[in-house]
Parts: structure tokens; sequence; C-alpha cells
């Protein structure tokens, strides 16, 4: 069954240093998404993808972070200048179309020193 | 906020009994997904039942959702020791998820 992949699976990073997490979504699904789950709190949404550009943000996904979907598969997430509180795992999502589930990559660990 | 609401926060089973838990909201939504989450692992996908439905089936999960009290139920039928996981309840409302703080379900065997 195709799936989300996501890597890396845990990405160790300092303060203040630039972090590029990469999705590779289900091949036939157009909509993308990035979601964080600070360790014990809930999962929370970042930030919707589709046709190239930004659907939707939430207030977290200020200019510190960025997407790129720079080719035909891989859907990237920038985190520009990384903070302490940055420290979460990081899921990736793929919708095929409206109405569908949503489904998620194994996600990325990522932890600010 | 439109976030699902699960309760209890935690149960403790033995193997073979049925186990459920609620997920209540605030706002009006396109459709609600039941997701299972084991320690430290991705999301994996159970069902998902939109807004004009009433019942879902899969496998040995059954899922309610009841629009006009904002709440949905996950039952799971003759528990098994790897349905031992979290369980989150998730909003869908403009295409984006909004998750609750899940049920943490334990099967004893």
């Amino acid at each position: 069954e195709p799936e989300v992949t996501q890597t890396p699976s845990h990405q160790v990073t300092q303060m203040g240093q630039e972090v590029i997490l990469r999705c590779v979504p289900i091949s036939n699904h157009l909509y993308f998404y990035w979601y964080r789950q600070i360790l014990g709190q809930k999962v929370e949404f970042l930030v919707s993808f589709y046709n190239n550009e930004i659907s939707e943000k939430s207030e977290i996904f200020d200019d510190q972070f960025s997407v790129e979907r720079p080719d035909g598969s891989n859907f990237t997430l920038k985190i520009r200048s990384t903070k302490l509180e940055d420290s979460a795992m990081y899921f990736c999502a793929s919708r095929e179309g409206g109405n569908q589930p949503q489904h998620f990559g194994d996600g990325t660990r990522l932890s600010i020193l | 906020s439109q976030q699902g609401e699960e309760d209890p926060q935690a149960l403790s089973i033995q193997e073979g009994e049925n186990a459920t838990m609620n997920c209540s909201y605030k706002t009006s939504i396109n459709n609600l997904q039941w997701y299972r989450q084991n320690s430290g692992r991705g999301l994996v996908h159970l069902i998902l039942i939109r807004s004009n439905e009433r019942e879902k089936h899969s496998g040995r999960l059954r899922v309610t959702l009841d629009t006009s009290k904002k709440s949905s139920s996950l039952l799971i039928t003759a528990s098994r020791a790897a349905d031992t996981a979290s369980y989150f309840c998730a909003t869908d409302k403009d295409y984006k998820l909004s998750f609750g703080a899940g049920t943490t379900v334990t099967v004893r065997a």
C-alpha cells in the first residue's frame, strides 16, 4: 500500500541552525500538510499546500518556516533559524482530494540543542 | 477552536473485551477521522466518517457520529494486545485537521 515517507527519522541540530525536513507524499495525492507534536502535547496543524502554493497556515508557521515542492515528488519544510521550542515530532501528511483521509508519515523527531 | 476532545484520557481493558472512547467537538465539520499512534511512531489512519454519515464499520472498528451533539465514538471489539496505543479523533473543517489529546488504551493479556 502506498505510504508517505519522511526523512530523516531523527534530526539533531544546534539552535540557530537551519534545518530541512523532507517528505515524499503518496504519488497521486494533491494536498500536502505539515503538523507537529511537541512531546506530551496534541498534534498541531502547521501548513497546508495545494497547487504549488500555501492554502492555509497556522499562527505557529511564522516567517522562520517555509515549505516547498521542488519537484514532482518531494515536499519540504524548512526552519531557517531553529529555536529550542522547535523541538518536536514533525509529521507530513497528504490527501488525494476533498473529504478524503489524510495519510501521515512516521515523522521526523527534531531535537534542538 | 473546533478541536476534538477524547474521553476517557486512559483506558485499561482485558484482551477480548471491547473498548469505547468518545470524542466531542465544537464547530461544524466536513468529516471526522480517527487515528492510532503507537508510542513514538506515526499516525495511522483508521476510519473517516463524513458529516452526513451516522455509522461506519471497518473490521473490528465501529465509529458513530452525532452531528447534533457534536460527538463521535470509536468502538474496538474483541481487543487484542496489539491494539495497545493512543487513539485520536481529528475533526476536518476546511480540510485541515484539529486533533484532540487522545485516549491511551492498554490491552492486558
